[in-house]
């Protein structure tokens, strides 16, 4: 199985902040990435997928780049509905596997 | 838009099976994949299978062997049984549809908690 790996586990910041998790995979899945947000109690969002395409409605604020092993999420101005947990998934092989995800706090 | 909603007891007693549906509304699910993903309190999340609306199926190995993911379309659901279930297998039991040429999840339904106890 392909292991996905987030950084940081928890992340403080402030609205407004500019805020970036790194998701590494245990092997090269190409750009085969999505990113997930999901708040307390409430299903996942997709929020970008093929590591940088951001979905339909996602605000432009948030980006994603990276490929090969190595990806990031940007939140280039935290808004206070961006506080959440994020997660990366990768869809390159089976089975599709999750990163632990980052929880998004307010410092 | 498309819906998805899981039904199912939330309480199931160790070795027995867990059975869930997923009802979709606001959509047809031909040429869809429809899938399962679970979230343990507190924990990440863990893929578990999906089917395809002609009904052929994948499932993670880690659970292959306990698990089936069946379809009605003439109900609009599909279903989620696992086998022989321990305390390990609490989660939140989430469906989803997975989109036709990659493997992204895509709606959700609200997902469903199941706790296995005695």
């Amino acid at each position: 199985d392909i292991q996905m790996t987030q950084s940081p586990s928890t992340l403080s910041a402030s609205v407004g902040d500019r805020v970036t998790i790194t998701c590494r995979a245990s092997q090269s899945i190409s750009s085969w990435l999505a990113w997930y947000q999901q708040k307390p109690g409430k299903a996942p969002k997709l929020l970008i997928q093929k590591a940088s395409n951001l979905q339909s409605g996602v605000p432009s604020r948030f980006s994603g780049s990276g490929s090969g092993t190595e990806f990031t999420l940007t939140i280039s101005s935290l808004q206070p509905d961006d506080f959440a947990t994020y997660y990366c998934q990768q869809y390159k092989s089976y089975p599709y596997t999750f990163g632990q995800g980052t929880k998004l706090e307010i410092k | 838009q498309v819906q998805l909603q899981e039904s199912g007891p939330g309480l199931v007693k160790p070795s027995e099976t867990l059975s869930l549906t997923c009802t979709v509304s606001g959509g047809s699910m031909s040429s869809y994949y429809w899938g399962w993903i679970r979230q343990p309190p507190g924990k990440g999340l863990e893929w578990i299978g999906y089917i395809y609306y002609s009904g052929s199926t994948n499932y993670n190995p880690s659970l292959q062997s306990r698990v089936t993911i069946s379809l009605d379309t003439s109900k609009n659901q599909f279903s989620l049984k696992l086998t022989s279930v321990t305390a390990a297998d609490t989660a939140v039991y989430y469906c989803a549809r997975r989109l036709p040429v990659a493997g992204l999840f895509d709606p959700w339904g609200q997902g469903t908690l199941v706790t296995v106890s005695s």
